[in-house]
């Protein structure tokens, strides 16, 4: 099975850096996700990280340690948009095919 | 290109009743998986079809079930609803489910069981 933890709710203020944690255990494991889901929303695709390392995407940036089982979503110079909840997700690869297995999500509240 | 498209938007129903839902994936994406959020739950993942076959299916009871269309559009269907079944359900696809994929989400059907 899987079990993925990230923290509930985090605060951080406009213009700063913030780092949103995921730690997973797994049977297995076949790639990472994160997204981002405004309140109301469709979750979007923000990165991919499957071999250890730091994916870097403009303001966002996801690192990734398999031997870990952990990895982190790295915001920068955050803006009041930047407010949402942050979904990690696991791919199972036990299976062909897409099954992701979800964290609780981290809501983010930016503040001026 | 247009985006995951799911109806309805918004759903009332009462316990017992079956409900069915739709999803149209993004043009030439052939794997649709569906999950269910709640806020007690999280997004947790129900099934997945690719070329009309049910490839993955999650941990949930027999009342949910799918189906898809040779045109990649799936349905899926809740029968004799419960009111833990409210809940917002996603589907998402991508072209064909492989390693490394991003699934692209819909935004969503919020199913109101009364």
């Amino acid at each position: 099975g899987q079990n993925i933890d990230q923290p509930t709710e985090m605060t951080a203020t406009e213009g700063a850096i913030v780092q949103i944690n995921c730690t997973y255990q797994t049977s297995g494991f076949n790639g990472l996700f994160w997204y981002q889901q405004h309140a109301g929303e469709a979750p979007t695709f923000l990165s991919y990280n499957v071999l250890d390392g730091l994916e870097e995407k403009g303001r966002f940036s996801s690192f990734l340690s398999r031997s870990k089982g952990y990895s982190y979503l790295l915001l920068k110079e955050l803006q009041m948009k930047d407010s949402a909840s942050y979904l990690c997700a696991v791919r199972d690869p036990g299976n062909a095919g897409n099954m992701l297995t979800f964290g609780g999500g981290t809501r983010l509240m930016v503040k001026p | 290109k247009a985006g995951v498209t799911q109806t309805p938007r918004y759903l009332i129903k009462t316990r017992g009743q079956q409900v069915t839902l739709s999803c149209s994936p993004i043009s030439g994406h052939r794997s649709v998986s569906w999950y269910q959020q709640t806020p007690g739950q999280g997004l947790q993942f129900l099934f997945e079809y690719f070329s009309e076959t049910q490839r993955n299916k999650g941990n949930f009871p027999g009342r949910f079930s799918g189906r898809q269309f040779s045109n990649s559009r799936s349905e899926m269907n809740v029968s004799t609803l419960e009111l833990g079944d409210s809940a917002l359900y996603l589907c998402a696809s991508s072209l064909a489910g492989g390693k490394g994929e991003t699934q692209y989400f819909g935004p969503g059907t919020r199913l109101l069981v009364l």
